[in-house]
């Protein structure tokens, strides 16, 4: 069974720039959430995803924004990129969420 | 709002110590904890998942116990190997809510 699989790797992008990241979880899972990893802040909620509904959103700026599709693959968009949006950004999976399965993530710079 | 912790924030032992890492969480009206192991630069590997309605739970050499009341849980790692090195991460989910993580326990296992 694949597991969780993130796309790009790895991005560079400058200021005032936009990025779209790309989450496909594990067959059969229908929960999507994202989360942005930095060494001053740890690991932050961004928002969660089930059947293409939101159903939870954490506290940041509107420019972030996400979707799900009807496969349940999801999408993040960060407009505008700040110096400050330079992060790991992970996806997770799960049933329902319950168990979390995550992807290995995409290293965002922005310079 | 849930707030988590984790003591210590590092740990350095020679290969073949038991070791105990510990998180705290603010509000004990919980739906399950989670516990994570992060490699370096690499996404989240769910180790163990305890519903609110459980003690504990055990795989391997790995045993993580639950005490809501005092809004406590610890991931015991018996005989540890050098593969063990890695961040721990707990984390935390209320009912219908996201996930909240806790900053992590670096853990380093000398051989």
């Amino acid at each position: 069974k694949a597991g969780v699989t993130q796309t790009p790797r790895y991005l560079i992008k400058t200021r005032g720039q936009q990025v779209t990241l790309s989450c496909s979880p594990i067959s059969g899972h229908r929960s999507v959430s994202w989360y942005q990893q930095t060494p001053g802040q740890g690991l932050q909620f961004l928002f969660e995803y089930f059947s293409e509904t939101q159903r939870n959103k954490g506290n940041f700026p509107g420019r972030f924004s996400g979707r799900q599709f009807s496969n349940s693959r999801s999408e993040m968009n960060v407009s505008t990129l700040e110096l400050g949006d330079s992060a790991l950004y992970l996806c997770a999976s799960s049933l329902g969420g319950e168990k979390l399965f995550f992807g290995s993530g995409t290293q965002l710079s922005v310079l | 709002k849930q707030e988590v912790t984790q003591i210590p924030a590092a740990l350095s032992v020679p290969e073949g110590e038991n070791l105990v890492l510990n998180c705290s969480f603010t509000d004990s009206a919980i739906y399950n904890l989670q516990w994570f192991r992060q490699d370096p630069g690499k996404g989240l590997t769910s180790l163990l998942l305890i519903q609110s309605s459980q003690r504990e739970q055990t795989s391997g050499r790995l045993n993580a116990s639950l005490d809501k009341s005092s809004g406590r849980s610890t991931l015991y790692i018996a005989a540890s190997q050098p593969g063990d090195s890695a961040t721990y991460l707990c984390a935390v989910r209320g009912n219908g809510q996201n996930f909240v993580f806790g900053p992590g326990t670096r853990l380093s296992v000398l051989p």
